[in-house]
């Protein structure tokens, strides 16, 4: 299957400071990709779909100014997690595929802890 | 908005039992998947279902596309120590969308 590579895997950061978090596609290119986040015991919860060369569509309920995407190319979208406060702490998961077969294949997962 | 519903939450069972879990949902999908996640790992990929009626294995993992388009289900035989994880189904609506809506998830433990 596809190769989804996120970036970093666990990240420790001060209360206020923003962190950015990398999702490559490394066999395809993929001009949409999307940013889960999940808390304990819970199932995935969309938060963006991030689309190469224009504006993420943020779900409802999620700040786009505390949590910036950027899909500047076909194989990578940042977030960034912007002044962290202690309950963003979180596993933020990123995905992405290729349009045929209409498949999503996951990264890792990024393990946020703020302090 | 869609929900899928799926159970059983959660699944204790013998070694070399068989397992099934199943989604139901409000409205119809056109493509069917099921992911395992693994404590600290992102969700990976074991059956994508794309036809009504679909029936894929993969090992000792067969899943099913329900007929109606509204429900799935993923047998696992035999099951094994390593089978352990939570395990997810997610469907897509249709076409102009590549959103996925997931399942709360199947937790199971499998004692050795």
């Amino acid at each position: 299957g596809a190769v989804v590579s996120q970036h970093p895997s666990w990240v420790i950061c001060k209360s206020g400071t923003s962190v950015k978090i990398e999702c490559r596609s490394l066999d395809f290119q993929a001009t949409t990709m999307f940013w889960y986040r999940q808390f304990p015991k819970q199932s995935l919860m969309l938060m963006a779909t991030s689309n190469e060369g224009s504006k993420a569509t943020y779900e409802q309920g999620v700040e786009k100014d505390k949590f910036l995407i950027n899909h500047a190319s076909l194989t990578l979208s940042t977030l960034t997690v912007t002044s962290a406060h202690p309950e963003d702490s979180s596993f933020y998961i990123c995905s992405a595929g290729p349009s045929n077969p209409n498949i999503q294949y996951f990264g890792a997962g990024t393990r946020l802890s703020v302090l | 908005g869609q929900q899928l519903n799926q159970s059983p939450q959660s699944m204790f069972i013998q070694e070399g039992e068989d397992v099934s879990m199943n989604c139901t949902s409000s409205s119809i999908f056109n493509t069917w998947l099921w992911y395992k996640q693994d404590p600290g790992e992102g969700p990976v990929l074991l059956i994508a279902l794309y036809k009504a009626g679909e029936l894929t294995s993969n090992g000792r993992l067969t899943a099913q596309f329900g007929i109606t388009r509204k429900d799935s289900f993923l047998n696992i035989s035999a099951s094994i120590p390593s089978d352990v994880g939570i395990y997810f189904c997610a469907g897509r609506p249709g076409a102009g969308s590549y959103q996925l809506t997931f399942g709360k998830g199947t937790k199971l433990s499998v004692i050795p």
